[in-house]
């Protein structure tokens, strides 16, 4: 079947620019997770949705990010004013439901480069 | 979730098996044993997880400690394509997915042909 689909696959801006990501989750997955990955870094965590709603935005790196998910499916990440720090490939993961018993599955992310 | 342990490198021969350790001695009761890899420019790639019993499925197997406190992902014939960076996750059943994923450093598998 499908897999988590992401687009664009890469995406260069220019700095103060707005860019929208977008993640298309498993069909009947529940749970959606964002995260990013500085070059050489490890994951970072950004933000997760239950359904249409997202519990704990905490993670978001800045004022500057943003992330909705409408019908309970797609859900797009916004950066607004981007700056050069936020150049790293964005990865989206879905999973049945959001327990510990449930894997997720990733993406191929979004490579965003900022110039 | 509890923190995990494991080699920052191992490395093995081509259609070997291979034998990747993770210790987490502080593990939960309601902790899920998950073992996730990320190919170069790859999005990390779910292996395999397990609770508490052995597992198997066709990428891999798990072995877990009677105590909990280990666990081995065993690749049972290593191919080029297994290169990767190995991440073991403990996941709390009932923690949710408020916190997402937290990958430590991971061990580095090499191949040799």
């Amino acid at each position: 079947g499908a897999g988590v689909s992401q687009s664009p696959s890469n995406k260069v801006t220019e700095k103060g620019k707005d860019v929208e990501l977008r993640c298309d989750p498993i069909s009947g997955h529940t749970a959606l997770y964002w995260y990013r990955q500085s070059l050489g870094q490890g994951l970072e965590f950004l933000i997760y949705f239950q359904g249409n709603s997202a519990p704990d935005k905490s993670g978001l790196p800045s004022d500057r990010f943003s992330a909705e998910r409408t019908g309970g499916s797609v859900s797009t990440l916004t950066i607004q004013r981007t700056q050069q720090e936020d150049s790293a490939v964005y990865l989206c993961a879905s999973s049945l439901e959001g327990s510990g018993a449930q894997p997720q599955h990733f993406g191929d992310g979004t490579r965003l480069s900022i110039l | 979730d509890a923190k995990t342990t494991q080699p920052n490198s191992m490395e093995s021969n081509e259609e070997e098996p291979v034998h990747l350790p993770c210790n987490h001695s502080t593990i939960s009761g309601t902790d899920y044993i998950h073992w996730y890899r990320q190919l170069p420019s790859q999005g990390p790639e779910y292996v395999i997880h397990g609770l508490t019993s052995n597992v198997n499925n066709r990428m891999a197997s798990l072995a877990i400690a009677e105590d909990r406190k280990s666990s081995t992902l065993i690749l049972h014939r290593a191919t080029l394509r297994d290169a990767a960076v190995y991440y073991c996750i403990l996941r709390e059943y009932s923690g949710g997915g408020a916190d997402g994923l937290t990958f430590g450093k991971g061990t580095h598998l090499i191949i040799q042909p």
